[in-house]
């Protein structure tokens, strides 16, 4: 079976810091792979996406990808409240999105 | 550019009743995909319609179907409801082809059988 684990967290950061989200996952043939962020009682919002071993940086946000370890982050610098959510790994084989659990992350002033 | 956008946005059904959701891709998508996201957990992949067909299935029973039509947007029925189909349904759009295969969410329905 295909997973996706990610620490449910709840992940606690000082205003200003960086977040660290860890996900991994078990299937090598998976393609694509992507962070989302969930506030409560709202629907997923795409913040990063990316299918190349590195790093991918878009604004406060950079995604890492390692392919051998299987391997996904996504650090988010100069933390915000605002920041405090859910942040769900997504990765893609074929035309499915498989789902890590999320990671509670709360950003306090 | 228009969102993805779902109809009903909450709804209450009583056990053994059937319900229909419905999804409008978001402008220039033309796949759907359909999930189911209980309380605490990630979302979980129901099926997708391409072209007005399905094309990929998760773990889910027949009684969970779709219809895609040709403006690209989408319903999902559930008959027969259960209990533990409560929980929230999420419809994703994305354009078919390309190797990120990006997929974006509606604001979901809320289901809640009783």
């Amino acid at each position: 079976q295909k997973e996706v684990e990610q620490n449910s967290g709840p992940l606690s950061v000082p205003e200003g810091a960086i977040a660290s989200l860890n996900c991994t996952y078990s299937d090598r043939v998976s393609q694509s792979f992507f962070w989302y962020r969930q506030y409560s009682g709202k629907s997923p919002e795409l913040i990063m996406s990316i299918y190349s071993n590195g790093d991918k940086e878009d604004g406060r946000f950079t995604a890492q990808l390692n392919k051998a370890s299987q391997y996904v982050s996504l650090l988010i610098r100069d933390s915000q409240p605002s920041d405090s959510a859910t942040y769900l790994c997504a990765v893609n084989a074929g035309n499915m999105l498989t789902f890590g659990g999320g990671t509670r992350l709360m950003v306090k002033p | 550019e228009t969102g993805v956008t779902q109809s009903p946005t909450h709804l209450i059904k009583t056990r053994g009743q059937q319900v229909t959701l419905r999804c409008s891709s978001q402008s220039g998508h033309n796949t759907v995909s359909w999930y189911q996201q209980a309380l605490g957990q990630g979302p979980q992949f129901i099926f997708q319609y391409y072209r007005e067909e399905e094309n990929g299935r998760g773990n889910f029973p027949p009684r969970f179907s779709g219809l895609q039509f040709p403006n690209y947007s989408s319903e999902l029925n559930v008959n027969a409801l259960e209990l533990d189909d409560s929980a929230l349904y999420l419809c994703a759009s994305s354009l078919a082809g390309g190797l990120i295969y990006e997929q974006y969410f509606g604001p979901g329905t809320r289901l809640t059988v009783t």
